[in-house]
């Protein structure tokens, strides 16, 4: 079944405990991207990968790494959480070309 | 302006009514437009995509486009229960050149369908 996973699904933590989501496709998608969604503040991407070792900063990168060292991996990393990363994260793929894009189903983060 | 921007809702409609959505977008040079359905604690799923000016029909679904007024909007026909859900509109940024890899959307309008 072609997906998108994230793990974990839920997660408490505390500040500056260093985390990372981990997100994964078997579509052999080139693009990946990752979002957080905030009541009032809606979807808004935080980095994307167009391919291994290729990614770029989307609308909301501060407080977050990523790497893309495979293909269908793109993990989500969160050096010192704080609680205004207390968020709903979804992970995405896109196969180049195409135009929808995969969501994952989602993680619920919460820093305290 | 916001990128995209719409009606933030809710919007209740009975059963069988016409419900539709709307969204605008800052970016003149935009060239695709994307409708997002997404039920409550579930992930996004692309159910529109338009790229002309004019209609595009999908079932019961139908996305409007209107590039002159930076104008797109969702028609749902024949409202159901099960079309209850958060719809998001999304425009790739970067205009003419953008690709939907990098997804701008809005903040979504809540739809309520009563039996």
């Amino acid at each position: 079944e072609a997906q998108v996973t994230q793990n974990p699904r839920y997660l408490i933590t505390v500040t500056g405990k260093k985390l990372t989501v981990t997100c994964s496709q078997n579509m052999n998608h080139e693009y990946m991207s990752w979002y957080r969604q905030d009541p009032g503040l809606g979807l808004r991407q935080i980095y994307y990968s167009m391919n291994v070792e290729v990614t770029d900063k989307g609308d909301v990168p501060e407080g977050y790494k990523v790497s893309r060292k495979e293909k269908r991996n793109f993990p989500l990393i969160l050096e010192s959480p704080s609680p205004n990363q207390t968020s709903l994260y979804f992970c995405a793929s896109l196969k180049q070309g195409s135009y929808e894009q995969y969501f994952g189903p989602g993680t619920r983060l919460t820093v305290t | 302006q916001k990128e995209v921007e719409q009606n933030s809702g809710p919007l209740s409609v009975p059963e069988g009514a016409i419900a539709s959505l709307n969204c605008t977008y800052s970016d003149r040079v935009s060239q695709s437009f994307f409708w997002y359905r997404q039920y409550s604690g579930k992930s996004p799923e692309l159910i529109m995509s338009i790229y002309s000016n004019g209609d595009k029909e999908d079932g019961r679904f139908t996305a409007q486009l209107n590039k002159a007024s930076q104008y797109v909007s969702l028609l749902i026909r024949d409202s159901q229960p099960s079309d209850s859900a958060t719809y998001l509109c999304a425009v790739p940024r970067g205009g003419f050149q953008g690709g939907s890899e990098k997804l701008v959307f809005g903040k979504g309008t809540k739809l309520t369908v009563n039996p």
